[in-house]
């Protein structure tokens, strides 16, 4: 089994719907980012989280919202999806020596 | 504010022959300074990191990395590159006191047979 899941692994929606990405981990690491890819960009930072009560906004924030259910998920949420939000999104997470450990990525599309 | 540049979009290189990946950085203070390798369809994967101590870093897969300070730079190193080396890297950059990771934009590596 992986060490970080996200779900859905591909979505396609309609703008001005809600969708939620979700994330969860087996690494017991208390440090969880969401980063969104896009072609030419690299990842961009959108939210971390050190703890369930310590959520922090990234690069590109805006449009989104987290939630850190427990220490082992954090999800990543568009309360009204718009097209410029189509991506590659990956949740990782990170070990106290720094490396992140990502997720296999979400692909969402928004039509 | 902190920032990284991959000057070269794509590197080509023969099986065999050493290859170079290009990385320079911005950032207040010591930085902390990361490789990851992404194939298709997957997931970054961790290579290799510098934080302190030696400037020359090994890390996965027989590459390494040199961190230069006075340029600013960490590029990534392999003596043999192989066809399975070809994938996507990101070098990526984090200020000793914050707790953001910036990546830069990617260098495709393609080896060729």
């Amino acid at each position: 089994d992986a060490d970080v899941t996200q779900t859905p692994r591909n979505r396609i929606t309609k703008t001005g719907k809600r969708i939620m990405l979700e994330c969860s981990q087996t690494k017991g690491h208390d440090r969880m980012y969401w980063y969104r890819q896009d072609p030419g960009l690299g990842l961009r930072l959108i939210y971390y989280s050190f703890d369930v009560k310590d959520i922090n906004k990234g690069e590109i924030s805006d449009g989104y919202s987290v939630s850190r259910q427990a220490q082992a998920k954090f999800s990543l949420s568009l309360e009204s999806a718009i097209p410029n939000q189509t991506a590659l999104y990956f949740c990782a997470t990170r070990r106290n020596t720094g490396e992140l450990f990502f997720g296999e990525g979400s692909r969402l599309t928004v039509l | 504010a902190q920032s990284v540049a991959q000057p070269e979009d794509q590197v080509n290189v023969a099986e065999g022959n050493p290859l170079t990946v290009k990385c320079t950085y911005s950032v207040s203070g010591n930085p902390y300074l990361f490789w990851y390798v992404q194939y298709p369809n997957r997931g970054l994967q961790f290579l290799l990191k510098y934080i302190t101590g030696d400037n020359l870093v090994k890390g996965s897969y027989g590459f390494e990395a040199e961190f230069n300070k006075s340029q600013t730079s960490f590029h990534l190193k392999k003596p043999s590159a192989l066809v399975s080396d070809s994938a996507l890297y990101f070098c990526a950059v984090r200020a000793y006191n914050t707790d953001k990771l910036i990546f830069g934009t990617g260098t495709r590596l393609q080896v060729f047979p």
